[in-house]
């Protein structure tokens, strides 16, 4: 079953504009990660929040972390075209001992030039 | 460095035939995943392997799948007889020892399609 509920499902801005995408989740979890995910390729891991963490940040990525309301958010600043893509929240569950990841459904991100 | 190998890229097959997909981890890499990503929506897990013992396998239909990983490096996914619902973009994923389920590393995908 999906962990990870992510919000919008389409997401289409200007170039330079930030974008954020949220996801939500429903078990306790070790950590979460977003990856993209670009037309017709793989997966691409971005970023990882750990469960005791509240805020972290790559370059021109920011991800929030609030375990009380199970949710998270990816913040890309100042967006550009090659920013195009598949954006996914995976969780990494708490009650998993062997470690394996829930993919949420995915939001789509077009950044027009 | 190498990245996860999969092949063959795209396939195309009819109903009730049988199809097989390839992915070769990144070297030193114990743990292997493979997951099914239908059209527009997230990759869903199908197998978990840690080096060539299988440790999740929960969500793999039995009845049609199977896979393998021979000496713990390799993997064979395989599909017998094949359905309509089963197309989709088959992704297979590794990562390092001790790394739990932090960062996957992902191969581009076999795209099934069953016509």
């Amino acid at each position: 079953s999906q962990q990870g509920e992510e919000d919008p499902q389409a997401l289409s801005i200007q170039e330079g504009e930030n974008a954020t995408m949220n996801c939500s989740y429903k078990t306790s979890i070790n950590n979460l990660q977003w990856y993209r995910q670009n037309s017709g390729r793989g997966l691409v891991h971005l970023i990882l929040i750990r469960s005791n963490e509240r805020e972290k940040h790559s370059g021109r990525l920011r991800v929030t972390l609030d375990t009380s309301k199970k949710s998270s958010s990816l913040l890309i600043t100042a967006s550009r075209a090659a920013d195009t893509a598949s954006y996914f929240c995976a969780t990494d569950a708490r009650y998993n001992q062997g470690g394996k990841l829930i993919f949420g459904q995915g939001t789509e991100l077009s950044v027009k030039p | 460095e190498a990245g996860v190998a999969q092949s063959p890229r795209y396939k195309i097959i009819e109903k009730r035939q049988s199809v097989a997909f390839w992915c070769n981890p990144i070297s030193g890499h114990a743990t292997l995943y493979w997951y099914q990503q239908i059209l527009g929506q997230g990759p869903k897990l199908l197998i978990q392997f840690q080096n060539n013992g299988v440790v999740d396998d929960s969500q793999l239909p039995k009845d049609r799948f199977s896979a393998e990983r021979l000496k713990g490096v390799d993997s064979t996914l395989k599909i017998q007889p094949a359905k309509l619902e089963d197309s989709a973009v088959y992704l297979c994923a590794s990562v390092p020892k001790g790394s739990g389920s932090e960062k996957l590393f992902f191969g581009s995908g076999t795209q099934l399609s069953v016509l």
